[in-house]
């Protein structure tokens, strides 16, 4: 199994500008969760989804993130407009079954803003 | 709420000496219990988990029990090599949680030197 595919890997970007990370979760999934890591506030789940539903949002910061889960295979996320501060390491994990207790983790993407 | 709390980094040590990286938990019922490693530029991977009291987790030389009476999961290792250096994750999925939602501590970094 390839396991969980971001991209891009890296991106860099201007303030202001719109950002869209891509992740194809492992096939047979269920589970999809976005995180953001930070030296500062470490690593946050931004939202979940399963079943392709968003079932707690909570951690995404305002209205400029934006994620959607258009199929099993894929999911967004949107940051617009971007922002310095958005910069960090995004990560996509997806699990499986109802327990969905072992998340695997993409390799991340590397988001800098200036 | 619940939370994960780890023992400050970095950690550095000697090849082949003994690691322990402590972890304790505040969580209502009986959690699962897990630890994450993230190697240098990738997404984090699990390294071992406990589902229930008592219960020991253990790969690739490490180990952890989960002690209920001190709500902690502190990780060991008998031998350390250089290959171990990487950011280790305490994380917790709770009892009563019907998602796969992972509450992360904030990461224990862990340098080996030759």
């Amino acid at each position: 199994d390839a396991g969980v595919i971001q991209s891009p890997r890296h991106e860099v970007t201007e303030m202001g500008q719109e950002v869209t990370l891509r992740c194809k979760p492992i096939s047979g999934h269920n589970s999809l969760f976005w995180y953001r890591q930070t030296m500062m506030r470490g690593l946050e789940l931004l939202i979940y989804f399963n079943n392709n539903v968003p079932i707690d949002d909570s951690g995404m910061p305002e209205d400029r993130f934006s994620a959607k889960m258009p199929n099993a295979s894929f999911s967004t996320l949107k940051i617009q407009p971007s922002e310095p501060r958005d910069s960090a390491v995004y990560f996509c994990a997806s699990a499986q079954g109802q327990t969905q207790e072992t998340q695997y983790f993409g390799p991340g993407t590397r988001l800098l803003v200036l | 709420g619940d939370s994960v709390t780890q023992m400050e980094g970095p950690v550095t040590l000697s090849e082949e000496a003994f690691l322990t990286i402590n972890c304790t938990y505040t969580a209502t019922g009986y959690p699962s219990l897990f630890w994450y490693v993230q190697y240098p530029g990738e997404g984090l991977q699990l390294l071992l988990k406990a589902t229930k009291a008592d219960d020991k987790g253990s790969n690739k030389g490490f180990e952890a029990t989960y002690r209920k009476e001190t709500t902690s999961f502190h990780l060991e290792k008998g031998s350390v090599q250089v290959s171990d250096s990487a950011v280790y994750f305490c994380a917790l999925r709770s009892s009563s949680s019907n998602t796969g939602k992972l509450i992360f501590g904030q990461g224990t970094t862990l340098q080996v030197k030759p």
